[in-house]
């Protein structure tokens, strides 16, 4: 019940389009939905995070969309860049007991320029 | 300090051989997590530790496995008896509380020949 499944596993879109991640949990006691990046050789990196009291969260070219009912979320990256090139690891947690975070496998993505 | 700061970055070691990682958290930072990441793997628990309380030592793999947290900063994971199996990229995390997200370190590479 502690698992959150990430798909796809890896991700090729070309510079300027959509590129879309999905992520879905079992635990309905989750309540912390956080994206990390992580790049070759460094630590994943806190990108976004929404919490269930919203189904939508926008930082610049990166979106999370929640689905509470479905306990579905997805990241959406607008206008992808080379640049964005990296792994993506979705995660879940359950706050109010302190939890620590499960994170999905990870998705590579490539953008092509 | 400025970031989670990890040691060695990169670690060869023979098989049988014991080894000391160490993570330096960020100051003020009240909890500690170690992860471990297999190549092209996902984020594998292994030990948490918040403030004084006893550690959720839970994802530890094996009784080879050990970890512990001095002074409520700097902490050692110990890998006795290595495997070829505990090759891995060891990721340290810490967070100023029970919320939010991570800030990780760029962990350390381990390869046991």
């Amino acid at each position: 019940q502690q698992q959150v499944k990430q798909s796809p596993q890896s991700l090729i879109v070309q510079k300027g389009g959509i590129s879309i991640i999905n992520c879905a949990y079992e635990n309905t006691a989750f309540d912390y939905f956080p994206w990390y990046q992580q790049f070759p050789g460094k630590g994943p990196a806190l990108l976004i995070a929404i919490r269930p009291d919203v189904s939508e969260k926008k930082e610049g070219r990166f979106t999370i969309s929640f689905n509470k009912s479905a306990k579905q979320f997805s990241l959406h990256i607008m206008d992808s860049q080379p640049g964005d090139s990296a792994t993506y690891f979705c995660a879940a947690a359950t706050e109010t007991s302190g939890s620590r975070l499960t994170f999905g496998e990870g998705t590579q993505l490539t953008v092509n320029p | 300090g400025a970031g989670v700061s990890q040691s060695p970055s990169n670690k060869v070691t023979e098989k049988g051989k014991d080894v000391e990682l160490r993570c330096d958290p960020i100051s003020g930072h009240t909890a500690l997590y170690w992860y471990r990441q297999s190549l092209g793997q996902g984020l594998e628990f292994l030990i948490y530790f918040q403030g004084n309380s006893a550690p959720d030592k839970s994802g530890l793999p094996s009784d080879r496995f050990s970890a512990e947290r001095t002074g409520g900063s700097v902490s050692t994971l110990t890998i006795q008896r290595t495997q070829q199996e505990d090759s891995a990229v060891y990721l340290c995390a810490s967070n100023i509380g029970r919320t939010g997200g991570y800030t990780f370190g760029s962990g350390t590479r381990l390869t046991v020949v």
